[in-house]
């Protein structure tokens, strides 16, 4: 069993429905990140959460520490969010990331 | 402030060949975290690293793959003998602390390929 599992592992939406991706794991952690990846492209860090919850624009991203549980939410999806979203959780520094849920929006 | 540069963004190499993959961290970073990414697989850990240090290189195959962080100038993750099974993309992070506090600054990685 992965120490991160993410679900689902795809994801296709209509634009401007509410999207949530779940990660669990099952290891000791210090932080939770969620990152994005475009096809071919870099990766870029949306969240560093320890606790509780933060919101950037129409992303929110929440954790449960007691439950090892982490979400991301999309509101009002758009195309532009097409993208793979990869949950890593932080061991010491390093990370240890998840398989990536691959989010497609149609317009 | 610069992000994380890595460079070549595309590398090509013959089987056989060394390939050097090179790491620029943030300004005020020494902190550096490499990680590969084969096809359709995730991203794994390979070597942490300080300024002239190996901090956890658990993730790094134990032949031909090594990884240093000189006083001066770029990491480098070198590949000796490369092999098919070697072509991934290679993406290198940087952090100020030991610890993440803050969000993770990735660099655009290289996607070695070998022919």
């Amino acid at each position: 069993k992965n120490e991160v599992e993410q679900s689902p592992q795809n994801l296709t939406a209509q634009e401007g429905e509410f999207i949530t991706i779940n990660c669990s794991y099952s290891v000791g952690i210090s932080a939770l990140h969620w990152l994005q990846q475009h096809p071919g492209g870099g990766i870029v860090s949306l969240f560093m959460l320890s606790s509780g919850k933060k919101k950037h624009g129409r992303l929110i991203a929440t954790i449960n520490i007691q439950e090892k549980h982490s979400s991301l939410h999309i509101t009002a999806s758009h195309p532009r969010d097409s993208a793979v979203y990869i949950c890593a959780v932080e061991d010491r520094g390093k990370l240890i990331f998840g398989q990536g849920t691959t989010l497609q929006v149609k317009p | 402030n610069a992000g994380v540069m890595q460079n070549p963004r595309h590398l090509v190499r013959r089987r056989g060949q060394e390939a050097r993959l090179r790491c620029s961290p943030m300004k005020g970073h020494s902190h550096v975290y490499w990680y590969r990414q084969l096809p359709e697989e995730g991203l794994k850990f390979m070597v942490y690293l300080q300024k002239e240090n190996i901090i956890d290189e658990s993730g790094m195959p134990k032949e031909r793959f090594s990884a240093e962080f000189p006083k001066e100038g770029p990491s480098i993750l070198r590949i000796q003998q490369v092999v098919r099974g070697d072509s991934a993309a290679y993406f290198c992070a940087s952090s100020g602390e030991g610890d993440l506090t803050t969000e993770a600054f990735f660099g655009q990685g290289t996607r070695l390929t070998v022919v």
